[in-house]
């Protein structure tokens, strides 16, 4: 089963435009992680945000977490051709391992 | 080596065959995982070790499924009678803690015809 769901589904922005993917997920959760994966690639972690963290910045990435709405957004500001990948939250709750989504699969177009 | 090593990358199984599927975490990480995913999917939870101890196979589809790590470090996924609906990409994890970052490997690609 599948605790997150990002939305959207599929993206597609210009070079140096933005892109904005939410996950949003059903139990309480010890931390939330975004995940990067490229096309017949592994998955590289790229952020975890703890519960009790609000935002939380790495490079050109920006997560924030809203526990009230169990939701979060990662934001990824002046896109590169090479950000295209697919995009996965995933939680942790108690002793669980991680959780995965369905993904957001971005595109930047050059 | 400096991350999580699986083998082979790709395997291609006619059906009822046993496969067996290897990972090498990073050295020292007590936590290993094993994920299926099927194409156009996220990762799908099978089962975790905590050093040589299976604390979780919930996620195990069918009795078909085994894992081990018998030392601790190493762990091999075996797949036995191999099934049409078995192929997906298989993926391994390691991390120092079950709460911390997972580092994940490259995966098998696993299709049985």
């Amino acid at each position: 089963s599948q605790q997150g769901e990002e939305d959207p589904q599929a993206l597609s922005i210009q070079e140096g435009e933005n892109a904005t993917m939410n996950c949003s997920y059903k139990t309480s959760i010890n931390n939330l992680q975004w995940y990067r994966q490229n096309s017949g690639r592994g998955l590289v972690h790229l952020i975890l945000i703890r519960s009790n963290e609000r935002e939380k910045h790495s490079g050109r990435l920006r997560v924030t977490l809203d526990t009230s709405k169990k939701s979060s957004s990662l934001l990824i500001t002046a896109s590169r051709a090479a950000d295209t990948a697919s995009y996965f939250c995933a939680t942790h709750s108690g002793n669980t391992p991680l959780v995965f989504g369905k993904g957001t699969r971005l595109s930047v177009i050059a | 080596g400096a991350g999580v090593s699986q083998s082979p990358r790709y395997k291609v199984a006619k059906r009822g065959q046993d496969v067996a599927l290897r990972c090498d975490p990073i050295s020292g990480h007590v936590s290993l995982f094993w994920y299926q995913q099927a194409l156009g999917q996220g990762p799908e939870f099978l089962t975790y070790f905590q050093n040589e101890a299976q604390l979780d196979k919930s996620g195990l589809p069918s009795d078909r499924f085994f894992a081990e790590r018998p030392e601790g470090s190493v762990s091999t996924l075996k797949i036995q009678r191999t099934q049409q609906e078995d192929s997906a990409v298989y993926l391994c994890a390691s991390s120092g803690g079950v709460n911390t970052e997972a580092f994940f490997g490259q995966g098998t690609r696993l299709t049985v015809v």
